[in-house]
């Protein structure tokens, strides 16, 4: 099965931009995966598949703000123009062999 | 708008059995997959399970298999995990969520099962 690797936080000012990670496994490299994003105490939110040409597509009302690319084994989730509410956990997910796999997430605090 | 809603949480001791349940709203629910995903206390989100649109095709983690069963009922646009031989560790939030080709694209808010005696 897939395994996702994710940093386990990350950290940006007010108004600049961010990229966040999430590594396939050599075996899964050319899969694609899903963002989310939980804010604290919510549910999480669908916010975009990333596949692996680095074509994407974003949830209902997902703001241009957020964009994703890839590069080989790596899918990326850049936010720009950061904001106070984008302070939030952040999860890729894929999908393979009839389950469902989770990274373990990257915690993104707005300074 | 899309909207799912779980219900049937609450508090069960070690070894009972609960019933979730998700009201779906808003698409056509017997047109898609679904999934239940759960987040311990303070912990990331583990998926749990699928099943496909008609119900005939159900699929589990590990953790979860031969104690939990997910199941559908299209014509009250519902789905359902029934939890048995609950563990300390099944203590989480539990999510259900629309599968959309692959990502799970609408998630619900979410319902509390929580495991003591």
């Amino acid at each position: 099965q897939p395994v996702l690797t994710q940093s386990p936080s990350a950290s940006a000012s007010l108004g600049a931009s961010v990229n966040l990670t999430c590594t396939l496994d050599s075996g899964h490299s050319t899969y694609a995966i899903a963002w989310h994003q939980q804010q604290p105490e919510k549910g999480p939110r669908y916010l975009m598949r990333v596949k692996n040409d680095g074509t994407n597509d974003k949830g209902d009302g997902i703001p241009d703000r957020f964009s994703g690319s890839s590069s080989g084994a790596d899918r990326f989730l850049k936010i720009s123009s950061l904001q106070s509410e984008d302070e939030a956990d952040y999860y890729c997910q894929t999908w393979g062999a009839g389950i469902g796999v989770f990274g373990g997430g990257t915690k993104l605090t707005v300074l | 708008e899309v909207q799912l809603v779980e219900s049937g949480g609450g508090l069960v001791q070690p070894g009972g059995s609960l019933r979730l349940s998700c009201a779906a709203s808003g698409f056509t629910f017997s047109s898609h997959w679904m999934h239940w995903v759960r987040q311990g206390p303070g912990k990331g989100l583990v998926w749990v399970s699928r099943i496909n649109s008609d119900g005939s095709i159900t699929e589990y983690g590990d953790s979860v298999k031969g104690r939990f069963t997910i199941s559908r009922d299209n014509a009250k646009n519902t789905l359902y995990l029934q939890m048995n031989s609950l563990r300390g560790d099944d203590t989480a939030v539990y999510y259900c969520s629309r599968e959309k080709g692959g990502p799970l694209d609408y998630w619900g808010q979410g319902i509390l099962v929580t495991v003591s005696s």
